[in-house]
């Protein structure tokens, strides 16, 4: 069966860097896009961008370009987000999500990870 | 502030319906499928409605999905206590060089 498994928890302080991890199992890594949603505490869902693991080529939503690097190890079937400059505002539960179809243009999400909770406190 | 527009709340007694509105524009929902996703407390969001109107294995037909132009609703047919949730729209938008597009969440509550 396809799951999603996220690296855990973190704390970081503000100016900092995070780096979340993925890792994909039960399906061809390489056919299908993940994408990463954030969801900060008490708030809704935010898109952050879409990475293609067999390409390894990246769409980043317009608020977080320049911030956020999205990265693949196909040797592992792991993908990564990495959030630089952290502040207060980042303090979110990150998931990472795949489409239940091998389309990039999609908002279908037919599997989610469990979610990595960031913390960014000083 | 979110793409997509839906109701803070909505609220029913077990038994009623209940129907969630979320409004958007061309470059979203009227060019695109709209996707619904229901989230318990502390889980992260599962996919209820695909593709305007379509149910994953596994969800009850109670939850019904439709779409109209730039407007999209979900259905709770036979409200149940375990229906209370956060229920949330998503469809992809082809602006700004592509984006998913959420609503903010409409906070379900059974009475």
């Amino acid at each position: 069966q396809v799951q999603l498994v996220q690296s855990g928890a973190e704390v970081k302080k503000p100016g900092a860097s995070v780096k979340v991890s993925c890792k994909a199992s039960g399906y061809t890594f390489n056919s299908y896009f993940i994408h990463w949603v954030r969801q900060a505490p008490g708030q809704g869902l935010e898109w952050m961008g879409i990475i293609n693991p067999s390409a390894g080529s990246t769409v980043y939503a317009q608020k977080f370009l320049g911030r956020v690097i999205m990265t693949r190890d196909t040797s592992t079937s792991t993908v990564y987000m990495e959030v630089n400059s952290l502040s207060s505002e980042d303090t979110a539960v990150y998931y990472c999500a795949r489409p239940g179809t091998a389309v990039a243009a999609t908002s279908q999400f037919s599997y989610w990870g469990q979610g990595t909770l960031v913390t960014v406190s000083s | 502030q979110s793409v997509l527009t839906q109701p803070p709340s909505a609220s029913g007694t077990p038994g009623q319906r209940v129907t969630i509105s979320c409004s958007g524009s061309r470059s979203n929902i009227g060019s695109n499928t709209v996707n619904w996703y229901q989230q318990l407390p502390g889980t992260a969001p599962k996919l209820l409605i695909y593709n305007n109107w379509q149910r994953p294995s596994g969800v009850p037909d109670r939850f019904s999905g439709s779409k109209s132009g730039t407007s999209a609703s979900l259905a709770i047919s036979g409200l149940q206590s375990e229906d209370e949730a956060d229920y949330y729209c998503a469809a992809w938008d082809d602006s700004l060089n592509g984006h998913v597009a959420f609503g903010g969440g409409t906070k379900v509550t059974v009475l």
